[in-house]
Formats: structure tokens, sequence, C-alpha cells
């Protein structure tokens, strides 16, 4: 059973398209990270989110944690091919230890 | 400043025969961490070491020792490897053990067990 469920496992889009990408828990997360990891790399850390509610933003890309740091979700502003990739959420909990979704996969086309 | 680096790359082993990963970072962090990611479960902790001088279990430790040889060094072996254990495994590494836990990632070794 995943901890943490993503969705969509995969998504195919248009450059220019927008879209969200989700990370869903039962239960209570004291952080939750964004990473995304390019095909043969490590993954690369985004952001980090520690407060209910909060919203942070990387130029194109929107992070949001959930009133009750529970879920996440990550949205893309007109799409690039450079945003191509395999995004990762990662939860932290009371004993510090990520729990790591199993990834969302995008590929934008050109 | 290279990061986490991890040797080797690649590798194919035989059923029952031992290798040993090796990871090591330049950041001065306390923390390590062994991972291991299949196709469509992301990643899983095999094992980890909160400051030098300990190592704990993860969620997948069956199959695998460590060690933290320094503050820079934390090596994966495995004693007998079976087919299962075909994987990539990533090494991490972050600042301090604390509820941000912040991880910086190796490029991978991927491993095949024939």
């Amino acid at each position: 059973t995943q901890l943490l469920e993503q969705s969509p496992q995969f998504l195919s889009i248009q450059e220019g398209e927008n879209l969200t990408v989700y990370c869903n828990s039962s239960s209570v997360f004291s952080s939750l990270q964004w990473y995304r990891q390019e095909p043969g790399e490590g993954p690369v850390l985004l952001v980090t989110v520690v407060t209910g509610g909060e919203v942070k933003k990387l130029k194109r890309l929107t992070f949001q944690f959930g009133d009750a740091r529970k879920d996440s979700s990550l949205h893309i502003t007109a799409a690039q091919p450079g945003d191509t990739g395999l995004y990762l959420c990662a939860g932290a909990r009371s004993s510090y230890k990520l729990i790591f979704g199993s990834g969302t996969r995008l590929l934008v086309r050109p | 400043n290279a990061g986490v680096t991890q040797t080797p790359k690649f590798q194919v082993l035989k059923t029952g025969q031992s290798m040993t990963l090796q990871c090591a970072q330049d950041m001065n962090h306390n923390s390590m961490y062994w991972y291991r990611q299949d196709p469509g479960m992301g990643l899983r902790l095999i094992y980890y070491s909160a400051s030098e001088g300990t190592t704990d279990k993860g969620e997948v430790p069956n199959g695998y020792n460590v060690s933290r040889l320094n503050k820079r060094e934390f090596s994966l072996r495995l004693e007998s490897a079976a087919p299962s254990q075909t994987s990539v495994y990533f090494c991490a590494s972050s600042e301090r053990w604390t509820e941000y836990n912040e991880q910086f990632f190796g490029p991978g070794t991927r491993l095949t067990v024939l």
C-alpha cells in the first residue's frame, strides 16, 4: 500500500498547456517536498512546503500544501519541453524519514 | 563541489555474488541514505545514517548491509545477490536530521542480477 498516492501516473501534453499533478495521503506530514528526476539521473529537490495552506512559486511552477498537511499539488503554467521528467512528492513524518510517492511521468511535446 | 558521487554506475552480477556500492558526499552533510527505485514504486529507503557512527534500517533492509565509514562515505553491501535486487540504487545526503530533511541525490547505480 502506497502511503503517498500521486496522480496522474503519466501525462503527455503539448507545449504551452497547463497541468496539475496531485499528491494525496490519509496521513499528516510535517513537511512535503517535490523532486524532479530526469532519465539516468537522481532526483533534484524543487521545493519544500511546511505550513498547511502554504503556496510556493518557482517560476512557472506553483506548489501548494493542503490545509490539513495531508496532500499537495504542483501546477505548471505554459509547460515547456524542458519540464519533461518524473515528478516525485515526498513527505516527512515524525521520524524524519522521507516517504516517496510513485511519481508522475510528464512528457511535454514541442 | 561534486555533491554526491556513486560508484559504479552500472553493474551486472550473477545470483549469489557479492558487491559493495560506494557513496561519498563533499557537502559536510551529517545524514546519508540508501534508496532503491523500481518501476511504479517510487523510492524506497533501504538504510540510513542519521549521523556519523549510527545506522538504522529503512523500509526494505533485508539482503543489505551498510557501513558509515566516516562523515563523507556511506557504503551499501549485497552479500549474496538475488534477482529481486535488480534495481537502481540511489545514495542521498542531507545537512542534518530534521523534519525538513532536504536531500541531495547521487546519479545512481544500475544493478542487474542474473
